[in-house]
Parts: C-alpha cells; structure tokens; sequence
C-alpha cells in the first residue's frame, strides 16, 4: 500500500538555525514526491518537487529536498529558519504508474521557529 | 491572478441540511479534488475529476456528491449533513499528469452541530 510518513508531529527550531522535516514514502512503483506548506487560515502552497534527475531539488522561500531512494525518504531542509517559516508543512508522493494522478499525504508537521 | 477560489470560507450548518461548497479554477486545468483536512490525518482525497462530465471517488467518499459540468466549476454538495462531516475542506487544480503539482483554494471551515 501506498503511503507517506511525516515522523515527527511538531519540529522547534530557533531562528537562524538549519532546518530539517522528515518525509518516508512507500510506493510500489517510482514515486513523485512533493512538499507543500500551509499557513494559518490558509491553503497548501506548493513549495517543491522531486520528479527525476539530482537528488536535490530547490525550491520557494530558500527550501530544499534531498530524495534518498535507498532511505525511501525525502526530507525538507532549509539552512537558516526565519520566524516566518512557522506553518505546517506536509509531504506527498504520487507514484508514476498512478492512473487516477492520486497524491498520498503525510500527517503534516506542524514547525515552529523560535526568535 | 492563477487561483482556486472556494466559496463560502465559513459555514456552520445543522445536521441534515442540504449544502453546497463552490470551487473554480481559472487555469484550464482537467484535473481538480476535493479533500478534507483533519489534525493528525492530513489531507484524504473525497473526489476528483479528470475532465468535464468525469468524475470518482477517493478514500472518503461516503455522504458527498459532486459534479463537472463545466470545467472551471466543481462543486462538492452535502446533500444530508453529520457533526462526522465537521472539518477543513479544500478543493484543488492541475494539469493531468503523475508529475505536475496542485494548486489549492483557500480552504472553507465546515461545522456540523
């Protein structure tokens, strides 16, 4: 069964610090994976995505993802928090041989930077 | 401006009440969901459609409809409101393909009492 992992419920970093969210996916074929952020009394914005290619993948705000195949993981990471970064940020994969174009979502992790 | 608009924001309701919750895109896109938001479940898919007239169910479809008839607009209808049915809905658009990301509306709170 497909499904996507988000480890850890609430991430406390301090304001300038690296920050890191963890994502674990589990798909039968290869996966495309996603993270996307949602602020208070908002709707996901899309932050990245890895499809092929370099396992790094750049995306909005300063965010990056490493995709790990051997790890099944993709984690978010970013090298200094701004307080701006708190919101709640979720992972997704959707699997390439996905016929309904079907997104699978983590539980979300809820980050939260302190000044 | 590319968006998803959802309509209402807001909405308490009394069980059994027929509602309707709006949602357009103005990106062309074919593909658009429906999904609900509740702390610790992330977001389950209630809906989707792949073009105009071509709709499914997705993990938790019991006790919505929706529709396509044109393909800006898909709307998601509660014909027979629950207190169960109380959560954060969004709906979503994108081009049709494994690999293309979603654009989302601003979300619309639903309380059942």
């Amino acid at each position: 069964a497909q499904s996507v992992a988000q480890p850890e419920d609430q991430v406390n970093v301090a304001e300038g610090n690296p920050l890191t969210v963890k994502c674990t996916y589990s798909v039968s074929g290869n996966p495309y994976l996603f993270w996307y952020v949602q602020y208070p009394n908002r709707g996901l914005q899309f932050l990245l995505k890895y499809i092929t290619g370099d396992n790094l993948v750049k995306g909005s705000y300063g965010f990056e993802a490493e995709f790990n195949k051997s790890q099944t993981s993709f984690h978010l990471k970013k090298p200094s928090a701004l307080v701006s970064d708190s919101a709640l940020y979720f992972c997704a994969v959707r699997d390439t041989r996905s016929s309904n174009y079907q997104l699978i979502w983590g539980a979300g992790t809820k980050l939260i930077i302190k000044p | 401006e590319a968006q998803v608009t959802q309509n209402p924001r807001y909405l308490i309701t009394v069980t059994g009440k027929k509602l309707t919750v709006t949602c357009s895109q103005n990106m062309n896109h074919e593909y658009m969901s429906w999904y609900r938001q509740d702390p610790g479940l992330g977001l389950r898919q209630i809906y989707y459609s792949m073009n105009v007239e071509v709709t499914d169910k997705g993990d938790v479809p019991e006790g919505y409809k929706v529709s396509r008839k044109e393909k800006r607009n898909f709307p998601l209808i509660l014909e027979s409101p629950s207190p169960n049915q109380t959560s954060l809905y969004f709906c979503a658009s994108s081009l049709r393909g494994v690999n293309t990301e979603a654009f989302f509306g601003q979300g619309t709170r639903l309380t059942v009492v």
